[in-house]
Formats: C-alpha cells, sequence, structure tokens
C-alpha cells in the first residue's frame, strides 16, 4: 500500500536560518507531488506541484523553494526564514491517474 | 474573490442534529469536487468524493450543481465524532495535472 511520510513533525527554527522540508512516497511511483502551507485560522494554499523528477511549478511567489531530486521524493527549502513562514507544512502526493490526495501528517514550523 | 468559499463557521450543534455546510466555486474549468475533514493539528483525510447525480456514504449526502457552481454537504444524526473542519475542495486541471483548491474550512463543534 501507499505511505507518505513526513519529517519533523514540528520544528522551531529562528528568523533567517534555513530550512528543509523533506517528504517522501512509498508504493508508488510517479506521483504528483505537491507542497502546502496552511497559516493559523487559514486555509491550505498551494504553494508547489511536480509532475516529475526535477519539474518544479510554483504557485506563489515567496520566500520558499522546492526540488524534486528523486521520483518519490519532495523538498521544500528556505535559504533564510522569515517570521511569515511559520505553519503548517503539508505534503500530498496523487498517483497518475489517481483522483483524490492524500496528506501527510505535517511539519509544523515555528519561526521566532 | 476567492476561487472556494464556504460558509463562515463555526457551527455549534446538538447531538443528532442535521447540519448543511454550502460550497460555492467560481473557476467552471472545475473538474471534480471533494469533501475533506480535518481534525484540530492533523492533516486533511477525504470524506468523500461530490458527484453530478449526489452521492450518499452513511450519514453524508454531498451535492453537486455544476450550473450554480455550487457543492454542500449534509450530515444527518451528527455525533461527537463529527467534530472538526470541513473543508470543500474543487480539483482545477491544467497542463501540468491537476490542483486541489481548498476552501477556509467551516468548524463544527457537536455537543452533548
Amino acid at each position: 500500500s501507499q505511505t507518505i511520510h513526513q519529517w519533523p513533525a514540528t520544528l522551531v527554527q529562528p528568523v533567517g536560518s534555513p530550512l528543509s522540508l523533506e517528504c517522501t512516497v512509498e508504493g508508488t511511483s510517479n506521483p504528483n507531488l505537491y507542497w502546502y502551507r496552511q497559516a493559523a485560522g487559514r486555509g491550505l494554499q498551494l504553494l508547489f506541484y511536480s509532475v516529475g523528477i526535477g519539474q518544479i511549478s510554483s504557485e506563489v511567489p515567496q520566500n520558499l523553494s522546492a526540488s524534486r531530486p528523486q521520483d518519490r521524493q519532495f523538498i521544500l527549502s528556505s535559504k533564510k526564514l522569515l517570521l511569515s513562514d511559520s505553519g503548517f507544512y503539508l505534503c500530498a502526493w496523487r498517483g497518475v491517474g489517481g483522483y483524490g490526495y492524500t496528506f501527510g501528517s505535517g511539519t509544523r514550523l515555528t519561526v521566532v | 474573490r476567492k476561487e472556494v468559499e464556504q460558509d463562515p463557521g463555526p457551527f455549534n450543534v446538538p447531538e443528532g442534529a442535521t447540519v448543511a455546510f454550502n460550497c460555492t466555486y467560481s473557476n467552471s474549468a472545475s473538474q471534480s469536487f471533494f469533501w475533506y475533514r480535518q481534525d484540530c493539528r492533523k492533516e486533511p483525510k477525504l470524506l468523500m468524493s461530490v458527484y453530478s447525480s449526489g452521492n450518499e456514504d452513511g450519514r453524508f449526502t454531498a451535492q453537486l450543481n455544476r450550473a450554480s457552481q455550487y457543492i454542500s454537504l449534509l450530515i444527518r444524526d451528527s455525533k461527537l465524532s463529527d467534530s472538526a473542519t470541513y473543508l470543500c475542495v474543487v480539483n482545477r486541471w491544467g497542463n501540468q495535472g491537476g490542483k486541489l483548491i481548498f476552501g477556509q474550512g467551516t468548524e463544527l463543534s457537536v455537543k452533548p
């Protein structure tokens, strides 16, 4: 069966520090992968999505970047965090020809 | 205007009540529709897909009106365990595959 892993679950980082969040999917190949952010009391905002290795589409201009170095690995990064980067970061995947999305358990990031 | 708009919450209802959530979407290119459930500080999980003919899953009934660009979710005989935030979601297809666009969510609190 397919599973999606995100880590870490919780992260507290100082302003100006770098960030790297990793998401991996098991049990499937060539999934579409997505990064969402949910700010406190807000809805989910799509940040990036990827349909294949090295293919990244950005939805909104921001302080973050994404990479897909392997088929089932999706990484969210920042060189210098801002206070406004705080939020709940969720990775999701959809299989080829699939219908719904499955989310990872998320990383709660607090920038201080 | 947000692409997906939901009833503002929270909805506070007694056990056994029937509660209805409404949602509208603005992009007629939206091609598939879902309701997700999100428990506090957890990732969203798919509750049910929404089909043009309407569909039911136990106590939950979803309806879609493409002409009005309107989606609804009805919960009958509410249980305490139904307390959560309900997210209206549309899948908009493009040349890079589909993207899930989320509404802000409506919080439901079922009281004894």
